[in-house]
């Protein structure tokens, strides 16, 4: 089944410790992007990227790593987590940098800084 | 940067019409819809690419402005199961990949 896989589902960590979600996509899609979701803000853009080991930043990329290093991976890396960070995370990918080509979303993270 | 949505949140009886508008300060390149049921990822709607473009399936369908560099969504006839927050997205010329959501129009539609 083609799809969008984020792991871990639910996460609880503490202020800086470091963490990693993982995204995975199995439809050989070109473009990956992650977003971050709060009530009243909408979908933010943390990172993206066109293709294997290009990354560009989106629009709130402070306190966030990635990177790409397969075509199918996109790992977002929190190295010293804080509360603000505290959100709901969704990974996508989309066959090609858009023009008529759809996100495809994972199912989410949520994770918590306490 | 990020595009304007109007209304914020509409409820609707079954069969009724609405329209959400989505608005932007820049050249706009593209617009993406998607729907987002509650505690579910969103989904994608459609994509309109160039000005005066006008798409739609079933009883949901938007149209393209880029002279006003706005889009609408229109949803005809409504069902119980088109409930939810839509998301309009933009992306800019010069800027593609960096796919701009609005905060979203919370859609309620009541029996």
């Amino acid at each position: 089944e083609a799809q969008v896989t984020q792991n871990p589902r639910y996460l609880i960590t503490v202020t800086g410790k470091k963490l990693t979600v993982t995204c995975s996509q199995n439809m050989n899609h070109e473009y990956m992007s992650w977003y971050r979701q709060d009530p009243g803000l909408g979908l933010r853009q943390i990172y993206y990227s066109m293709n294997v080991e290009v990354t560009d930043k989106g629009d709130v990329p402070e306190g966030y790593k990635v990177s790409r290093k397969e075509k199918r991976n996109f790992p977002l890396i929190l190295e010293s987590p804080s509360p603000n960070q505290t959100s709901l995370y969704f990974c996508a990918s989309s066959l090609r940098t858009f023009l008529n080509s759809p996100l495809h979303f994972g199912n989410g993270t949520r994770l918590t800084v306490t | 940067q990020q595009p304007v949505q109007s209304p914020q949140a509409v409820i609707l009886r079954e069969g009724e019409d609405a329209v959400i508008n989505c608005s932007s300060s820049k050249a706009l390149y593209s617009v993406h819809w998607y729907r987002q049921k509650h505690g579910e990822a969103p989904v994608f709607l459609m994509i309109l690419l160039k000005g005066g473009e006008q798409k739609g399936h079933d009883k949901i369908s938007a149209s393209f402005n880029e002279k006003k560099q706005q889009s609408s969504l229109y949803l005809t006839a409504s069902q119980l199961s088109y409930s939810g927050t839509y998301f309009c997205g933009t992306e800019f010329r010069g800027s593609q990949g960096n796919l701009i959501f609005g905060k979203g129009t919370k859609l309620s539609v009541k029996p």
